[in-house]
């Protein structure tokens, strides 16, 4: 069965630490997609993409978050300067033909603990 | 704002029994509705996906769906002690929107 790859599996970092969390989806999925789930929390839509660019982004996904497909394979989340509040668990998704057919195909996560 | 609301539980079952879990959705226009087990420190694995009005049997689980009362549900038969986890209900509103999940409810199936 096709998994969605996702590394580091764990994350520790200073706060104020740039970090970048990697994850390679199923080789023929086109639309990618971001989310975190905050410790005891609901699972949170980030940021998706699609066509080599961002088609949706929520209120949590500011300026400090950026996302990348440097190649073929491998699609990137950086967070710029970590803050405390971004700890939690981030899940990367995604999807063959868009959202509303078949839902998503999760990672397993990188769980990033901001000290 | 899109919202999903799940009783965050837990819901207790005996081991056998049947575990029905609920969820209702805030827009009426929404297309596609989505189930995932979660275990504690996993990622989100799906295992139902409805999108028309009834019920959707596979295997152990059914997805039932009621668009006009916004309503959407999932019943376990013969719940195991490996169904034990957090159900979360996810709910596309439109075309290739992000799904939009609730918190979750947490199941114990009792051996």
């Amino acid at each position: 069965e096709p998994e969605v790859t996702q590394t580091p599996s764990h994350q520790v970092t200073q706060m104020g630490q740039e970090v970048i969390l990697r994850c390679v989806p199923i080789s023929n999925h086109l639309y990618f997609y971001w989310y975190r789930q905050i410790l005891g929390q609901k699972v949170e839509f980030l940021v998706s993409f699609y066509n080599n660019e961002i088609s949706e982004k929520s209120e949590i996904f500011d300026d400090q978050f950026s996302v990348e497909r440097p190649d073929g394979s491998n699609f990137t989340l950086k967070i710029r300067s970590t803050k405390l509040e971004d700890s939690a668990m981030y899940f990367c998704a995604s999807s063959e033909e868009g959202t509303a057919l078949r839902g998503y195909t999760f990672g397993s996560g990188t769980r990033l603990t901001v000290v | 704002q899109k919202e999903v609301e799940q009783n965050s539980g837990p819901l207790s079952v005996p081991e056998g029994a049947i575990a029905s879990l609920n969820c209702t959705y805030s827009d009426r226009v929404s297309q596609s509705f989505f189930w995932y087990r979660q275990y504690s420190g996993k990622s989100p694995e799906l295992i139902m996906s409805i999108y028309s009005n009834g019920d959707k049997e596979d295997g152990r689980f059914t997805a039932q769906l009621n668009k006009a009362s916004q309503y959407v549900s999932l019943l376990i038969r013969d719940s195991q002690p490996s169904d034990s986890a957090t159900y979360l209900c996810a709910v596309n509103y439109s075309g290739n929107t992000p799904l939009v999940f609730g918190k979750g409810t947490r199941l114990s199936v009792i051996a």
